[in-house]
């Protein structure tokens, strides 16, 4: 079975502050990644995405996060953040053969101005 | 348009109502899925259906009923829910293993 682990549970940041997100999975076979972000009282929206070539993708907002197939990890990074940025981020991954995707357990980001 | 709508937004049932939630998507994606959430959790997936037959039941208990009437709609019938199914329902679509976009949820209370 697939599993996903999100590093942090709670980031809290000041305004242009960067911001790294770790995200490590557990399955050997060919993947699909992203990130999906929930702002509050919103739904969850697409981050950003991987499914193959550069191991480095570029998001909405300013988002961008490298795959590295060797660490099994997909971490999401942002070179300065906004208090806008202020929501739950989780990594998902979609192994072909299992055909679901798995969430990782989030990660609550609050940006203070 | 990616654009998945829900409906109600809300609900409120006893333990012994029957009820519906609702799901449209009109990006001719054939993979739907449900999901629940618990306040502060990620999403659990449910169900999935593809090109309209379900392929995926994650051992969910039989008071939660899917329906798949045509490749836009996904329906979700609710009779004797427990307190503790009260969470946001999500629904999603997809082309397959691409990525999924989700509804805005019904928010469920079982009284």
């Amino acid at each position: 079975a697939q599993s996903v682990s999100q590093h942090n549970h709670h980031v809290i940041l000041s305004e242009a502050a960067s911001l790294e997100l770790g995200c490590n999975y557990s399955y050997g076979g060919t993947v699909n990644l992203f990130w999906y972000v929930q702002y509050p009282g919103q739904h969850l929206q697409l981050l950003l995405k991987y499914f193959s070539g550069d191991p480095l993708v570029k998001g909405i907002k300013g988002f961008e996060a490298e795959f590295i197939k060797s660490k099994f990890s997909f971490n999401l990074r942002k070179p300065s953040v906004q208090w806008s940025d202020t929501a739950e981020y989780f990594c998902a991954v979609n192994a072909l053969s299992y055909g679901k995707l798995t969430f990782g357990q989030g990660t609550i980001l609050t940006v203070h101005p | 348009d990616t654009e998945v709508t829900q409906t109600p937004k809300h609900l409120v049932m006893g333990m012994t109502n029957k009820k519906s939630l609702k799901c449209e998507q009109h990006m001719g994606h054939r993979a739907m899925y449900w999901y629940k959430q618990k306040a502060k959790k990620p999403p659990e997936l449910m169900f999935v259906y593809s090109y309209e037959k379900l392929s995926i039941n994650e051992s969910v208990p039989s008071r939660f009923s899917p329906e798949c009437p045509n490749s836009s709609l996904l329906n979700l019938h609710l009779h004797a829910l427990q307190p503790e199914d009260s969470a946001l329902y999500l629904c999603a679509s997809s082309l397959e293993g691409y990525e999924q976009y989700f509804g805005p949820g019904t928010r469920l209370t079982v009284t």
